[in-house]
């Protein structure tokens, strides 16, 4: 069964500063993995998504990376700005016909101004 | 326009009554999805129609049931509520659901109260 970890589950930074988030999960044979955004009170919005045979994908400050021999991804945000504040979530699909996704916790993220 | 589009945002029920949440999407696509986050934010997928058949049915006890009237349309009804539906409720949907470059697009959630 696959588990998706994300650390740290919470990460407060100061305006301007670049920073990872960490997500890790225990079965490799994954379709493509992504990234999402959820603000309070909202739904989640798609920030970036990497297919199985890819290794990082670029929108903007964000970058996102993929290892699956190690069971990693990272998204790394550049120069953040108070609007950056979210929860950040991580996701995998599984593959195998319309199949779900599953996601781990998530890192709630805070820009101080 | 609202690409996925749920009503009700806010549903506060009593135990034990029927109520139901609806979901539209104008992109097209033909797969949707009910995804539940519980009060810990752990997002988990409830369901899955492909074309209005039933694709995935996690472990949800049989008092959910979705309905797809057609293809773009995906409700969830449920009856008998108990305290533990508390949750926020989300529909997705998906180009095809099979593809590897395709993207999920999420409603903005129901929050269900159960009293």
């Amino acid at each position: 069964k696959q588990e998706v970890t994300q650390i740290p589950a919470a990460l407060s930074v100061p305006e301007g500063e670049n920073l990872v988030l960490n997500c890790s999960f225990t079965d490799s044979a994954i379709y493509n993995l992504q990234w999402f955004r959820q603000d309070p009170g909202k739904g989640l919005t798609s920030l970036l998504l990497i297919q199985s045979s890819q290794r990082e994908q670029t929108s903007g400050r964000l970058n996102a990376s993929l290892d699956k021999s190690s069971g990693r991804s990272t998204l790394y945000i550049a120069a953040s700005q108070p609007g950056d504040s979210a929860t950040y979530l991580c996701a995998l699909h599984r593959g195998g016909g319309a199949d779900g996704l599953t996601f781990g916790k998530g890192t709630h993220l805070i820009i101080q101004p | 326009d609202t690409a996925v589009s749920q009503t009700p945002k806010y549903l506060v029920t009593q135990m034990g009554n029927d109520k139901s949440i609806k979901c539209e999407q104008n992109l097209g696509h033909d797969t949707m999805y009910w995804y539940k986050q519980d009060s810990k934010k752990f997002l988990k997928i409830m369901f899955s129609y492909n074309n209005k058949e039933l694709i995935i049915n996690e472990t949800v006890p049989n008092r959910f049931s979705p309905k797809s009237p057609d293809k773009a349309h995906l409700n969830l009804h449920i009856n008998s509520l108990e305290l533990g539906d508390s949750a926020v409720y989300f529909c997705a949907s998906s180009q095809y659901g099979t593809a590897a470059n395709e993207k999920l697009f999420f409603g903005s959630g129901t929050q269900l109260s159960v009293l």
